[in-house]
């Protein structure tokens, strides 16, 4: 079946730190792969994207890969803001189902600290 | 822009009570989906719509329903709320096939007493 795993966290950085935050899915087809961001009190919003292996998402300086050889989409950004604070939710769509289902994972909380 | 509202922010409810959600979207997306977000948990899909009048059940439909009479609005009713329902829902909407975006209202947080 179609499952995404992600860094428990709560992780917790200083301001212009480095961010990684780990993500591997399991996928019976050929999944797109999203992470999304929620910031305190509001929904999930798109953060960034990949549809295919070896495409990289990116958005607000954050970046992530489609790695097929390891099942993964790790987050990373290379310097962290105070407003970077939020949880990070890592997804997958599979398009062998249709593509309209998505799992996601459990999210992980980052705070960062001036 | 996708603008999806939800009926509510927060809500108060008695255990026992109906409870309705509303989600209203005003692009429209094809796909609607109710979710519950649990501290640990992350999101659990309830269900889902692909057309008016259609629904499936996601992975935790025991003790909700849904209703889907527009292709705007997509509603989620507890039969009888309980206790264990208290949590964060979550309204998302899609278009078409093929592993688009999906894109969420702000969440109503329900409390069951």
């Amino acid at each position: 079946g179609n499952s995404v795993t992600q860094m428990e966290g709560p992780v917790t950085l200083s301001e212009e730190a480095f961010l990684t935050i780990n993500c591997t899915y399991t996928a019976t087809g050929y999944p797109s792969l999203f992470w999304y961001v929620q910031y305190p009190g509001e929904g999930l919003q798109l953060l960034l994207k990949a549809t295919k292996a070896d495409d990289k998402g990116s958005n607000k300086g954050f970046e992530a890969t489609y790695r097929k050889e390891t099942t993964s989409f790790h987050l990373e950004k290379g310097s962290v803001q105070v407003s970077d604070s939020a949880v990070y939710f890592c997804a997958l769509s599979d398009l062998e189902e249709g593509g309209n289902q998505f799992y996601f994972g459990t999210g992980t909380s980052l705070t960062v600290i001036p | 822009d996708v603008k999806v509202t939800q009926s509510s922010r927060y809500l108060v409810k008695r255990t026992g009570e109906k409870v309705f959600l509303e989600c209203v979207q005003d692009m429209d997306h094809e796909n609607m989906f109710w979710y519950r977000q649990d501290p640990g948990l992350g999101l659990r899909l309830i269900y889902f719509s692909y057309d008016v009048k259609m629904k499936e059940k996601g992975d935790i439909p025991e003790g909700y329903s849904v209703s889907r009479e527009k292709k705007e609005r997509f509603s989620l009713i507890l039969e009888s709320a309980s206790t264990n329902q208290t949590s964060m829902y979550l309204c998302a909407t899609s278009i078409g096939q093929g592993g688009n975006e999906q894109f969420f209202g702000p969440g109503t947080r329900l409390t069951v007493l």
